[in-house]
């Protein structure tokens, strides 16, 4: 099955700063790569995705990159705010796309 | 767009006990999904449906776990008897199903503890 690595585990950047957060994926077949919030107590919630015929996508403060040779793609998340932190989640596909395997997510903490 | 409803939202119980989680989906949607999430960790597909028929079972612990989705609507996830380890957050979700459209949208949980 689908094997999804992510790191790291916990962030901590000054609020205004960048945050990265990387994920491996071993399944070439993988095309399309989202990434979950997951608010304290709450949903996760798809925050953006690519597909595999794209190297970026950029959604305001947010942006994910895509490697499909090195099967990796990073969530970019410039001038952090407070309300950033939360738990990151990817997710990689199988099946064709009609299941996720999610990585083991990434505690954000912005720091004021 | 009414989002995915779920409950009850929480419950304890002792081991060895029933109990058993409802998930309404948005509607429309074909694809519903039952995932179990573990305190620190990310969401663990336990079984995938498409409208009334199961999808992928494959890491849903069949001697106590049970699930179903009769009229490709609602879905019922059952656990019989459980066990400490089964303490977790259980998360549905739902997904349109048709064409080029990826986006799962999760309910809000229901948060299991058994003690």
């Amino acid at each position: 099955g689908e094997n999804v690595e992510q790191h790291p585990s916990t962030l901590s950047v000054q609020e205004g700063d960048s945050a990265v957060i990387k994920c491996t994926y071993s399944d070439s077949a993988s095309n399309y790569f989202p990434w979950y919030k997951q608010e304290l107590g709450k949903r996760p919630q798809l925050i953006i995705d690519i597909r595999s015929n794209v190297g970026e996508k950029k959604d305001q403060r947010i942006a994910v990159t895509l490697n499909k040779t090195a099967k990796h793609f990073s969530l970019h998340i410039t001038e952090t705010q407070p309300e950033d932190s939360a738990v990151y989640f990817c997710a990689s596909p199988t099946g064709g796309g009609n299941k996720l395997t999610f990585g083991t997510g990434t505690q954000l903490k912005v720091e004021l | 767009e009414a989002g995915v409803a779920q409950s009850p939202r929480y419950k304890i119980i002792e081991k060895r006990q029933s109990v058993a989680f409802w998930c309404n989906p948005i509607s429309g949607h074909a694809t519903l999904y039952w995932y179990q999430q573990i305190l620190g960790q990310g969401p663990k597909l336990l079984i995938q449906f498409q409208n009334n028929g199961v999808v992928d079972d494959s890491q849903l612990p069949k001697d106590r776990f049970s699930a179903e989705r009769l009229k490709g609507v609602d879905s019922t996830l059952k656990i019989q008897p459980a066990k400490l380890e089964d303490s977790a957050v259980y998360l549905c979700a739902s997904r349109y199903g048709q064409g080029s459209s990826y986006e799962q949208y999760f309910g809000p949980g229901t948060r299991l503890t058994v003690t």
